[in-house]
C-alpha cells in the first residue's frame, strides 16, 4: 500500500531563517506531487506541483521554492522566511491526472516568529 | 478550472441528514465533481466523486442534476465525528487541483 510522509510535524522558525520541508511517498512510482499551504481557518492554497523529477510548476509567486530530486521526494524550501509564511503545509500525491483522488500527508505546522 | 461556491458554514444535530450544496456554473463537459473532508490538523481525504445523477458509497451520497451546474453532498444521520470542513472540487483532466474555502460543518449533540 502507498504511504506519504512529511517532516517535521511542527516547526517554529524566526523571520529571515531558511526552511526545508520534506515529503516522501512509498509504494508507488511516478506520482504527481503537490504542496499546499493552509492559513488558520482558511482553505488550501496550491503552491507547487510536479509531474516528474526536476519538473516543478509554481502557482503562487512568493519566497518559496520546490524541488523534486527523486521520483518520490518533494522538498519545499525558502531562503528567508516571512511572518506570512506561517501555516499548515500539506504534501499530497496522485496518480495520473485530475480525476483520481489525492492522498495527503500528515502536514507540517510552521510558525514564523 | 471551474470555480465552485458553497456555504461557509452549517450547523446540524446528531442523527440528522445534512445536505451541502455546491454550485459550479462553469463546469466543462469532461469535468467530474469531487468532495473531500478535512478534520482539524489533518490533510483532506476523499469522500466521493460523480459525473451525473446519483452516486452513493458507504459514507455519503452525491446528487448531480442534469445540467451539472450544482451538486449536493448528502451525509446521512451525522454524528459528532462528522464535524469537519467539506470541500467541493471540480476535477478536470489536468494536473492542478483547486480547493476552495470549503463548508465548515458543526454537528451538535
Amino acid at each position: 500500500s502507498q504511504t506519504i510522509h512529511q517532516w517535521p510535524a511542527t516547526l517554529v522558525q524566526p523571520v529571515g531563517s531558511p526552511l526545508s520541508l520534506e515529503c516522501t511517498v512509498e509504494g508507488t512510482s511516478n506520482p504527481n506531487l503537490y504542496w499546499y499551504r493552509q492559513a488558520a481557518g482558511r482553505g488550501l492554497q496550491l503552491l507547487f506541483y510536479s509531474v516528474g523529477i526536476g519538473q516543478i510548476s509554481s502557482e503562487v509567486p512568493q519566497n518559496l521554492s520546490a524541488s523534486r530530486p527523486q521520483d518520490r521526494q518533494f522538498i519545499l524550501s525558502s531562503k528567508k522566511l516571512l511572518l506570512s509564511d506561517s501555516g499548515f503545509y500539506l504534501c499530497a500525491w496522485r496518480m495520473d491526472r485530475g480525476y483520481n483522488e489525492q492522498f495527503f500527508g500528515p502536514g507540517t505546522r510552521l510558525t514564523v516568529l | 478550472l471551474a470555480k465552485t461556491t458553497q456555504p461557509i458554514s452549517m450547523d446540524s444535530y446528531e442523527g440528522q441528514e445534512v445536505n451541502i450544496t455546491c454550485s459550479h456554473n462553469n463546469i466543462a463537459t469532461n469535468d467530474y465533481i469531487t468532495w473531500y473532508q478535512q478534520f482539524p490538523s489533518q490533510g483532506p481525504r476523499f469522500i466521493i466523486q460523480g459525473y451525473k445523477t446519483k452516486v452513493t458509497n458507504e459514507v455519503a451520497s452525491l446528487f448531480i442534476p442534469a445540467d451539472r451546474k450544482s451538486s449536493t453532498l448528502s451525509l446521512p444521520r451525522v454524528s459528532l465525528s462528522d464535524t469537519a470542513v467539506y470541500y467541493c472540487l471540480v476535477a478536470t483532466g489536468g494536473f492542478k487541483t483547486i480547493f476552495g474555502a470549503g463548508t465548515r460543518l458543526f454537528v451538535k449533540a
